[in-house]
């Protein structure tokens, strides 16, 4: 069971948005920066979101990040199928002493 | 351009021991906190341990299921970073990830790793 829950599928057709959860505590999310990575099938991870909200280069803006609380969101706007993967949440946890992940979430492009 | 490549997996028994490399190019090796992240078959990321750089001792921090079993170090002459793995469980198979901790003058930060290798199988079973 991992310490960030995130749901294990999501989907949507081509143009749609979709938003993503991570959900966590006030040892890991609450107090410490969000990162999000993408992994396409069959390849390594990939960072797609630091900091909450920033993206790296070469990430399109149809990808948004957010924290509030104890929780975190990612949004995909204009969906592609390009963008069928897995998405992973990760942050520092205070009371562990080390990073962690979300279970992973499935998106499916319809 | 910045890579990372992994070597070194294969099949094991249980109880047996296996060392992981990674081996950078691209960037000062010596300057970037090095992790290790598995991915057991059909299931999610978990963190492994990372090494330090030498300016902060070259000291090593782990996940607690792999705490007294598992070693990281770092060759940087040779751009190496090094996972042994010792008493290995059947719990253990899973693909290995080397990744480098993304570091400003300010600072290295995890969990913001910015590049990864392709990952290398590591099969326990008798």
């Amino acid at each position: 069971q991992s310490v960030l829950t995130q749901p294990p599928s999501a989907s949507g057709t081509p143009g749609q948005r979709v938003t993503i959860s991570c959900s966590g505590s006030s040892s890991n999310i609450g107090r410490n920066y969000v990162y999000w990575y993408q992994q396409l099938p069959g390849t390594a991870p990939k960072l797609l979101m630091y900091r909450n909200n920033q993206r790296p280069s070469g990430v399109p803006d149809r990808f948004s990040g957010s924290r509030s609380g104890t929780s975190a969101s990612l949004a995909i706007s204009g969906l592609r199928s390009e963008d069928e993967a897995d998405y992973y949440c990760a942050t520092w946890d205070d009371s562990l002493s080390g990073p962690v992940f979300g279970g992973g979430t499935k998106l499916t492009v319809l | 351009e910045v890579h990372l490549v992994e070597s070194g997996g294969g099949l094991v028994q249980p109880g047996r021991s296996l060392r992981l490399s990674c081996t950078a190019s691209g960037f000062t090796f010596g300057d970037y906190v090095v992790t290790w992240v598995r991915q057991a078959p059909e299931r999610g990321l978990e963190w492994v341990g990372f090494i330090r750089i030498k300016a902060y001792g070259g000291t090593t921090e782990y996940a607690a299921s792999v705490k007294g079993r598992f070693t990281i170090s770092r060759d940087d002459s040779k751009r190496i970073a090094y996972l042994q793995m010792n008493s290995l469980k059947t719990e253990d198979t899973a693909v290995y990830y080397c990744a480098r901790v993304y570091c400003s003058s300010s600072g290295c930060y995890i969990p913001h790793f910015d590049y990864w290798g392709q990952g290398t199988l590591v099969t326990v079973s008798s």
